[in-house]
């Protein structure tokens, strides 16, 4: 099926650096997600995206919405210990009806 | 809000045994999605329903996957006969709003031997 390109596959960073990731799409999207996976649990939302440029914040994290509707980025900023998890880019095309296209993730390490 | 719950957490079964996971979707959600998620593949949409009824099946392997939703509290993934590449871990995900993103229960690990 479908895939996003979702880069990189896995980071290794230290304590307080910022992060940043990104996932591109040949399709035009209307709807981006973020989602981040802990060991051992299912994915959970931590930002959507609606609108072409849109630019949200959740606390240390910030996600856009291209304005070509084919890509998104997320950046952490001051990364912590619990940052780490797999991050996982999700879309949502037009005529899809509510299904996900995903990414492969990143995976995240951050050494303290 | 007890979230989306899936059982068993973990599932081995040996080769050729019918397998059953189920999920109990958030009150109150009338989409539900099943998903399986491999290290080679990542996560994969198996099937989906809105209000109890399959709209999308065609991520389902095989004829050996069925999967039923007989009211809104209630779905089930079956596997007969399990086979060892159906080892994964499934996901139960329900969402309440078109275009959102849903929200998924913790999963099962099946092992199949």
């Amino acid at each position: 099926g479908q895939q996003l390109n979702q880069s990189p596959q896995s980071m290794f960073i230290q304590e307080g650096e910022d992060v940043s990731m990104n996932c591109t799409s040949s399709s035009i999207f209307n709807t981006w997600l973020w989602y981040k996976q802990d060991p051992g649990e299912g994915p959970v939302l931590l930002i959507a995206l609606y609108k072409a440029g849109e630019l949200t914040s959740n606390g240390r994290l910030t996600a856009q919405f291209g304005i070509t509707r084919k890509d998104s980025f997320l950046n952490i900023s001051a990364s912590i210990p619990s940052d780490v998890g797999i991050y996982f880019c999700a879309g949502i095309n037009a005529g899809n009806n509510r299904k996900l296209i995903w990414g492969l993730g990143t995976s995240l390490a951050v050494n303290p | 809000d007890a979230g989306v719950i899936q059982s068993p957490r973990h599932e081995v079964t040996e080769m050729g045994q019918e397998v059953t996971l189920r999920c109990k979707p958030i009150s109150g959600h009338n989409s539900l999605f099943w998903y399986r998620q491999t290290m080679m593949r990542g996560l994969e949409l198996l099937i989906y329903f809105n209000n109890n009824v399959p709209i999308d099946d065609s991520g389902m392997p095989e004829d050996r996957f069925s999967a039923k939703m007989p009211n809104a509290s209630f779905s089930t993934l079956k596997i007969q006969p399990s086979e060892p590449r159906d080892s994964a871990v499934y996901f139960c995900a329900s969402s309440k709003v078109a275009g959102n993103g849903y929200t998924f229960g913790s999963g099962t690990r099946l092992t199949v031997v």
